[in-house]
């Protein structure tokens, strides 16, 4: 299966803690990488492998993986977090164009 | 820099074609697979296919295939998304993206600014 299942919504106040999870059979095998959507904007990749981060993303963004989910923790939630989040992965084939997640609004309260 | 960089809007009929572009540089563009994804209005992320220029090796997802071209020119660092006939549902948000395997992990970690389509009589 190619499918990856995302919460539509989720809030947190600020300066907690949020998971944003991911399911699909797919993450058994393959980790997932994670994207932020501001409106108006292209897509940053945020997380990427078992908990990588890319240049310039704050280490408040994490990311896990067990089983058939994946999750990606943001650890003292500031406003400017405040988007729209998508996984992606392989999917069980290893085929690249596995689909994304269908995203995740995050509200900062 | 390492950018991707998409050409303009398009405002076209039903029925029109239309070539939009993406042109990679500051990296070997022949080196990294190129994605093109669509994003209609209000939604999420679609993968609609992926290049690797250095062979053109190319591969569409379903809901894709025999909808749109997708191409490249190695000689001038462009990858391309076509359309032979466009419909007022392709009207969305275009972008491509460039896939890296970082430390043996997958990241589409460069992203063009995306390419809005309208499709309207």
């Amino acid at each position: 299966s190619s499918e990856l299942t995302q919460d539509p919504a989720v809030s947190v106040a600020l300066g907690q803690t949020v998971r944003i999870t991911c399911q699909g059979d797919s993450l058994r095998s393959y980790y997932a990488s994670w994207y932020q959507q501001k409106p108006g904007q292209a897509p940053v990749l945020v997380i990427y492998g078992k908990n990588n981060r890319p240049s310039g993303i704050p280490d408040r963004f994490s990311g896990s993986s067990s089983g058939n989910t994946a999750s990606l923790t943001i650890t003292g939630a500031q406003a400017e977090d405040e988007a729209d989040y998508y996984c992606n992965s392989r999917d069980s084939s290893g085929n690249l164009l596995a689909v994304f997640g269908g995203g995740t609004q995050l509200t900062v309260l | 820099e390492v950018q991707l960089v998409q050409s303009g809007a398009e405002v076209k009929k039903p029925g029109e074609s239309l070539k939009i572009s993406c042109k990679g540089s500051g990296y070997s563009f022949t080196s990294y697979w190129i994605g093109w994804v669509r994003q209609m209005p209000g939604k999420g992320l679609e993968w609609m296919g992926i290049i690797y220029p250095g062979d053109s090796d190319t591969r569409y997802s379903p809901s894709f295939q025999g909808q749109v071209t997708i191409s490249a020119d190695k000689s001038i660092s462009t990858a391309y998304l076509q359309w032979s006939s466009l419909k007022a549902s392709d009207t969305a948000m275009y972008y491509c993206a460039r896939h890296s395997m970082v430390q043996g992990y997958d990241a589409f970690d460069i992203w063009g600014q995306g390419t809005m389509v309208t499709v309207s009589s």
